[in-house]
């Protein structure tokens, strides 16, 4: 399995600011995703990372917003941008191990 | 698209009984269904997971259940403890689209001393 570590664990945010979530893995892995949950509710994708490519966004989330970089096989970061306080939540990052996916602890971030 | 209905929402039961967690999937080319435990502030936790090829796996306490022909698979936990207590996801996913997982909703899990 592998293991997912991210910073920062949480932060708390003034809108119109931008916060950049790291996420590094232990191993090389193909594929890195990131999803947003929020309090009590399941895990919504925002993107697919492929390293050497550009991220593939899900409906509703774009670029502009959410800005990812894939420089290598073990790290990741996503920006939130320009952020409002619609953006609180808990962000993820995951990647796959075989066809398992796994996941790093989450970053709480409030936006005030 | 796709779909993952889990249920229940909630569960609770005494400490020591059985707990069944059941999904509902949509996509019959679905070939590989992930159970995930998040513990409060913690990222989901792949506790067991189940191909297609085979209708049911067992690891310790958990057993995973999978009915193709009807579309669903199911968790099951025996002789609950204490440190069961969490939310509990479902996912369904193909695996040659990129390994994207389908979420269920979730349901907490609550063992009652």
């Amino acid at each position: 399995s592998a293991v997912i570590s991210q910073k920062p664990s949480r932060d708390i945010c003034q809108r119109g600011t931008s916060l950049t979530i790291q996420c590094q893995v232990d191993s090389q892995v193909t594929m890195m995703f990131w999803y947003r949950q929020q309090p009590g509710q399941s895990l919504t994708l925002i993107a697919t990372a492929n390293q050497g490519s550009e991220a593939t966004y899900e409906s509703g989330f774009v670029i502009d917003k959410f800005p990812i970089s894939r420089p290598n096989l073990t790290f990741s970061t996503l920006t939130v941008s320009n952020m409002s306080p619609e953006d609180s939540s808990i962000y993820l990052c995951s990647a796959n191990g075989g066809n398992e996916q796994f996941f790093g602890p989450g970053t709480r971030l409030t936006v005030l | 698209g796709e779909n993952v209905e889990q249920h229940p929402s909630t569960l609770s039961v005494q400490e020591g009984d059985s707990a069944v967690i059941k999904c509902t999937y949509s996509d019959s080319a679905s070939n590989y269904f992930p159970w995930y435990k998040q513990e409060l502030g913690k990222g989901p936790q792949l506790i067991i997971d189940i191909r297609s090829n085979v209708g049911e796996k067992k690891d310790q306490r958990i057993a995973v259940t999978l009915n193709k022909t009807a579309k669903h698979f199911s968790l099951h936990i025996t002789e609950t403890q204490p440190e069961d207590s969490a939310v509990y996801f479902c996912a369904a996913s193909r695996m040659d689209s990129n390994y994207q997982l389908i979420w269920g909703a979730g349901t907490k899990l609550i063992i009652k001393p």
